[in-house]
């Protein structure tokens, strides 16, 4: 079954950091980019990041570029956001994502897979 | 940035209806264009991906259409269970960006 699990979510206060990782299984994880969403409370869906199968490519919302840094770790299956400077509107549940086009086919791909996701709460 | 807009932002509707939602972006992007569903305390799901390709499994009461800056979602005949939030989304250029949601719910 392929699968993605959020992890690493929590309380954290202002200004500080929190590092989410998303475990993936089920299915060959460096054949794909991979993606960060998010979605405050009673909101709307925002994407936040992602990731080439390789790390050569790799983007930020305007929201959080300076501050959030994606990584990923195919050895361990693994996806990262690396979350600095943490601010009250941060605070959303984040997903992480797959995309429905294997890398040898390009970057782009619409979001097939979803996690449960990890909520954040940036609050003193 | 590319900014995608929806309309309208919410309606209600009843079952049996045809229902429209439509989608734009501020530039083009060609067919790079997706369609989510989503409900309360739920991931989203995707429908429809390449703005008219329909998601496996996903029933064919859905279907969308359109490229470049204008794109519709339709319900051809609406069910009980269809009633929650539509997302569009561009993966053209990064940053890649949501529509702010269209939520359906019952007359």
């Amino acid at each position: 079954e392929v699968q993605l699990v959020e992890s690493g979510g929590g309380l954290v206060q202002p200004g500080r950091s929190l590092r989410l990782s998303c475990a993936a299984s089920g299915f060959t994880f460096d054949d794909y980019a991979m993606h960060w969403v998010r979605q405050a409370p009673g909101k709307g869906l925002e994407w936040v990041s992602g990731i080439s199968w390789n790390t050569g490519g790799i983007g930020y919302a305007d929201s959080v570029k300076g501050r959030f840094t994606i990584s990923r770790d195919n050895a361990k299956n693994s996806l990262y956001l690396q979350m600095n400077s943490l601010r009250p509107e941060d605070t959303a549940l984040y997903y992480c994502a797959k995309p429905n086009v294997l890398a040898a086919a390009g970057s782009r791909g619409a979001f097939d897979i979803w996690g449960q996701g990890t909520m954040v709460t940036v609050s003193s | 940035a590319i900014r995608m807009t929806q309309s309208p932002s919410s309606f209600s509707a009843s079952t049996g209806d045809r229902v429209t939602i439509t989608c734009r972006a501020s530039q083009g992007i060609s067919s790079y264009l997706a369609w989510y569903q989503q409900k309360p305390g739920k991931a989203p799901k995707l429908l429809i991906y390449a703005a008219s390709t329909l998601q496996s499994g996903v029933p064919s009461r859905f279907s969308g259409s359109g490229s470049g800056t204008d794109f519709t979602l339709t319900i051809s005949c609406l069910q009980s269970e269809d009633f929650a939030t539509y997302y569009c989304q561009q993966y053209y250029n990064y940053p890649w960006g949501f529509g702010p949601g269209t939520k359906v719910d019952i007359k």
